[in-house]
């Protein structure tokens, strides 16, 4: 069965800084789909940013990126320029082709002003 | 708006009740799901339809039954409430299962007394 860790239960970060949250999963499969999702405090779930497993690029979106090493099974996220507004619950995701979203178990980002 | 919504938003209610929690999408999206967050933070995946059809159903328990009445909407009907049922319940919509990534509601938190 497919698991996602994130083995960071809180990080904190200063305004304007780049901080580095960190997923691994485990799968045998070699298709599959990974997420970042954001959960503020409102509780709404926002997509943050996807990667195709099949793409070698990163996925990017404006001052979000990902490090997808998939020999590693690793999918961290990267914000840069942190803003105050950032600051919220983040959730890795997995999914196979046809498969269950799988979420791993958050990381509560602190941005301190 | 285009979006999920789901009502009620709060819900707080006595043991053995029944209860139900609407959700509907003007999304155009075909495939609508049910998710439960609990005390934890930790997001799991109840049930998912397409086009309708029931096609994930995890180990839930059988008091909980989803509806789905047409493409748009997924009711999530719950009998006998425990105290153990309180959480925040999601629903969720994508269009076909692959890379879209979800797209959530404001969920529901339901409060068991």
């Amino acid at each position: 069965a497919q698991t996602v860790t994130q083995s960071q239960p809180e990080m904190s970060v200063q305004e304007a800084e780049t901080v580095t949250l960190s997923c691994t999963y485990d799968t045998s499969e070699s298709d599959y789909y990974l997420f970042w999702y954001k959960q503020p405090p409102s509780r709404q779930m926002i997509l943050v940013i996807r990667q195709e497993a099949y793409k070698q690029q990163n996925a990017t979106e404006n001052r979000f990126s990902v490090n997808f090493q998939k020999a590693a099974k690793s999918f961290s996220l990267k914000i840069s320029d942190s803003q105050l507004g950032d600051a919220a619950m983040y959730f890795c995701a997995y999914r196979s082709a046809w498969g269950k979203l799988i979420f791993g178990q958050g990381t509560e980002l602190s941005v301190k002003p | 708006d285009t979006a999920v919504s789901q009502t009620p938003k709060y819900l707080v209610t006595q043991m053995g009740n029944d209860k139900s929690i609407k959700c509907e999408q003007n999304l155009g999206h075909d495939t609508m799901y049910w998710y439960k967050q609990d005390s934890k933070k930790f997001l799991k995946i109840m049930f998912s339809y397409n086009n309708k059809e029931l096609i994930i159903n995890e180990t839930v328990p059988n008091r909980f039954s989803p509806k789905s009445p047409d493409k748009a909407h997924l009711n999530l009907h719950i009998n006998s409430l425990e105290l153990g049922d309180s959480a925040v319940y999601f629903c969720a919509s994508s269009q076909g299962r692959l890379a879209g990534g979800e797209f959530f509601g404001p969920g529901t938190r339901l409060t068991v007394l």
